[in-house]
């Protein structure tokens, strides 16, 4: 069964670039949407983007100035970067996979699989 | 942006009981919302899509309806693994959004 797992620093200093990684495993990368989605302590949860891999994205509005999504289909992988990052953006950030619509006319945005989650720590 | 307001914020139930979860969109989005269970220091697991379709693999005791603005997630006989955090999340327009949670607690 597909798997999702993320990768990179745990620990990012302040103004600087978060840089993650999320490698699929036991499927192909090819003909799904992959998104990444945040969770500060304690707090709910928050959309950050997606990707097709085709390499098409969307990012929430409220991040898209700082983040890039990105996708590597001969690594199976996707990565996430958001710059100037501050003590507000450390979290708990997960992969994870959207359900592809039954129909035509059913609207993407469910998502089916998720990573276990790497906690990231914006500090100096 | 879609705001989703989830009620109650947390609940005590018993193994056995009935439970029931709200979400109001603040504004219509037809049936695209969905229901995930996160327990602690895990990744959430979709349960329901489409406001009532059950994901595979999830027991029938969860089920799911509404449209519009209005939605609740029903668990029929609440089990020992089904204390948890809940969570609604809309994908009927971008940006998606997620409701603030509901903790379903032991009693």
């Amino acid at each position: 069964q597909v798997q999702l797992q993320e990768s990179g620093p745990g620990l990012v200093k302040p103004s600087e670039t978060l840089s993650l990684t999320c490698t699929v495993s036991g499927g192909s990368i090819s003909s799904y949407y992959w998104s990444w989605i945040r969770q500060p302590p304690g707090k709910g949860l928050e959309w950050i983007g997606y990707i097709y891999y085709s390499g098409s994205t969307n990012y929430n509005p409220s991040l898209k100035s700082r983040v890039t999504i990105s996708v590597d289909t001969s690594k199976n992988q996707f990565s996430l970067k958001l710059s100037s990052v501050t003590a507000a953006d450390t979290a708990v950030y997960y992969c994870a996979r959207l359900k592809t619509p039954l129909t035509v006319a059913a609207r993407l945005g469910a998502f089916d699989i998720w990573g276990q989650g790497t906690m990231v720590t914006v500090s100096s | 942006a879609i705001r989703i307001t989830q009620s109650p914020s947390s609940l005590s139930a018993s193994t056995g009981d009935r439970v029931t979860i709200t979400c109001r969109a603040s504004q219509g989005i037809s049936s695209y919302l969905a229901w995930y269970q996160q327990k602690p220091g895990k990744a959430p697991k979709l349960l329901i899509y489409a406001a009532s379709t059950l994901q595979s693999g999830v027991p029938s005791r969860f089920s799911g309806s509404g449209s519009g603005t209005d939605f609740t997630l029903t668990i029929s006989c609440l089990q020992s693994e089904d204390f948890a955090t809940y969570y609604c999340q809309q994908y009927y327009s971008y940006p998606w959004t997620f409701g603030q949670g509901t903790k379903v607690e032991i009693k």
